[in-house]
């Protein structure tokens, strides 16, 4: 079963755009990590945002926690229309690898 | 650095059938995790191997066997497939590190299709 929630489902904006996803989750984690899937590939990992950590900052991404909501959202500044893919934020708990997945969020961005 | 690579990418296999699939983490990762995704359930964890031995293991039923050698690489196999079965098998290899946060590489995927 997913541990959360990912919202919107799709998303659809043009190049230049800000685009904001956001991401529920429903136990105590000790990470988070959003990534990047293009039409049925494999995963490319985006950034990791700690429990203890706030904010965090990658290039155009900009990654929020609020661990007392049990939620984090990913903001992509500047879209590009290879910024196109579907988005999904997983979460652990204890010291091992098992990723918690959310459903995701379908980004389109049109030039 | 290679990156975690999986073989066979595509394969079709029929209802009752066996099949295997390989993962090949990149050098000097020691953990490998297997991911299903399918349209309806999404990304769901299988298991994880870290040095020839499972870590941690997912609600998957018994059909869902793994196993890693020496060299690090995985294999997973699923026995009796069903037509539930067809989905992308993702692996993902990291330091596996116990108590740290490890980033996790994903390989592109085994498409998996029962007919």
């Amino acid at each position: 079963s997913q541990q959360g929630e990912e919202d919107p489902q799709a998303l659809s904006i043009q190049e230049g755009e800000n685009a904001t996803m956001n991401c529920s989750y429903k136990t105590s984690i000790n990470n988070l990590q959003w990534y990047r899937q293009n039409s049925g590939r494999g995963l490319v990992h985006l950034i990791l945002i700690r429990s203890n950590e706030r904010e965090k900052h990658s290039g155009r991404l900009r990654v929020t926690l609020d661990t007392s909501k049990k939620s984090s959202s990913l903001l992509i500044t500047a879209s590009r229309a290879a910024d196109t893919a579907s988005y999904f934020c997983a979460t652990s708990r204890g010291g091992y690898n098992k990723l918690i997945f959310g459903a995701g969020t379908r980004l389109a961005v049109h030039p | 650095k290679a990156g975690v690579t999986q073989t066979p990418r595509y394969l079709i296999k029929t209802r009752g059938q066996q099949v295997t699939l390989s993962c090949s983490p990149i050098s000097g990762h020691r953990s490998v995790s297997w991911y299903q995704q399918t349209p309806g359930q999404g990304l769901q964890f299988l298991f994880e191997y870290f040095s020839e031995t499972q870590r941690n293991k997912g609600n998957f039923p018994g059909r869902f066997s793994g196993r890693q050698f020496s060299n690090s690489r995985s294999e997973m196999n699923v026995s009796t497939l069903e037509l539930g079965d067809s989905a992308l098998y993702l692996c993902a290899s990291s330091l596996g590190l116990a108590g740290t946060l490890n980033e996790q590489f994903f390989g592109p995927g085994t498409r998996l299709t029962v007919l």
